[in-house]
């Protein structure tokens, strides 16, 4: 079965600061991947997603992302954050079928400060 | 990408009863995936449901305890049963269009 996982949990940083967010996967197989947002109290929404080709990623709000597939990474990044970032965001995978369903990371709960 | 409408938005339920939640998709689909957040968690996947077919359940869910019904290719409902505290979740729909998962608003649900 298909992990995700995610490893900062909580992050904290000031406006303008440079945000890194970690994702490794577990799948041997193709996957498309996908950063989900979450702004509080609103529903899910997609950030940007990775099918095949150019391995970086450009999403919304200035967000990109990148591909190592020898690393079974997806990081996702933004060069300077906004106070508005603050949000949970949430790495997903699936695998190449697409049958099967999202699997999730955890979630990491970003919060900027001004 | 694909609008999908969830009622109700939010409930409050006594502990034993039922709930039915509705997802109404604007176009046809052929699968539809119901997931379950709960408080401070990530999103797990309980079930797809594909038309005319019994729904796929994950390892932890059972369709005795989530029964799902999806009488046509826009439509869909997932039943929480005998409800405990512990069910007090967010539960989303979701389908995809384009390869891309597309979720709705959900339904908060409150176990007292």
């Amino acid at each position: 079965a298909q992990s995700v996982s995610q490893h900062n949990h909580h992050v904290i940083l000031s406006e303008a600061a440079s945000l890194e967010l970690g994702c490794n996967y577990s799948y041997g197989g193709t996957v498309n991947l996908f950063w989900y947002v979450q702004y509080p109290g609103q529903h899910l929404q997609l950030l940007l997603k990775y099918f095949s080709g150019d391995p970086l990623v450009k999403g919304i709000k200035g967000f990109e992302a990148e591909f190592i597939k020898s690393k079974f990474s997806f990081n996702l990044r933004k060069p300077s954050v906004q106070w508005s970032d603050t949000a949970e965001y949430f790495c997903a995978v699936i695998s190449g079928g697409g049958a099967d369903g999202l699997t999730f990371g955890k979630g990491t709960h970003l919060i900027i400060q001004p | 990408s694909a609008v999908i409408s969830q009622k109700p938005s939010r409930d409050i339920c006594q502990r034993g009863t039922s709930l039915t939640i509705q997802c109404q998709v604007d176009s046809q689909v052929t699968m539809m995936f119901w997931y379950r957040q709960q408080p401070g968690q990530s999103l797990t996947l309980i079930a797809t449901a594909n038309q005319g077919s019994e729904a796929t359940y994950e390892s932890g869910f059972v369709i005795d305890k989530f029964p799902i019904s999806r009488p046509n290719l826009t439509f869909s409902t997932l039943t929480v049963s005998n409800m405990s505290p512990e069910d007090s979740s967010i539960y989303l729909c979701s389908v995809e269009r384009d390869s891309t998962p597309t979720f709705g608003s959900g339904t908060r649900l409150t176990v007292v």
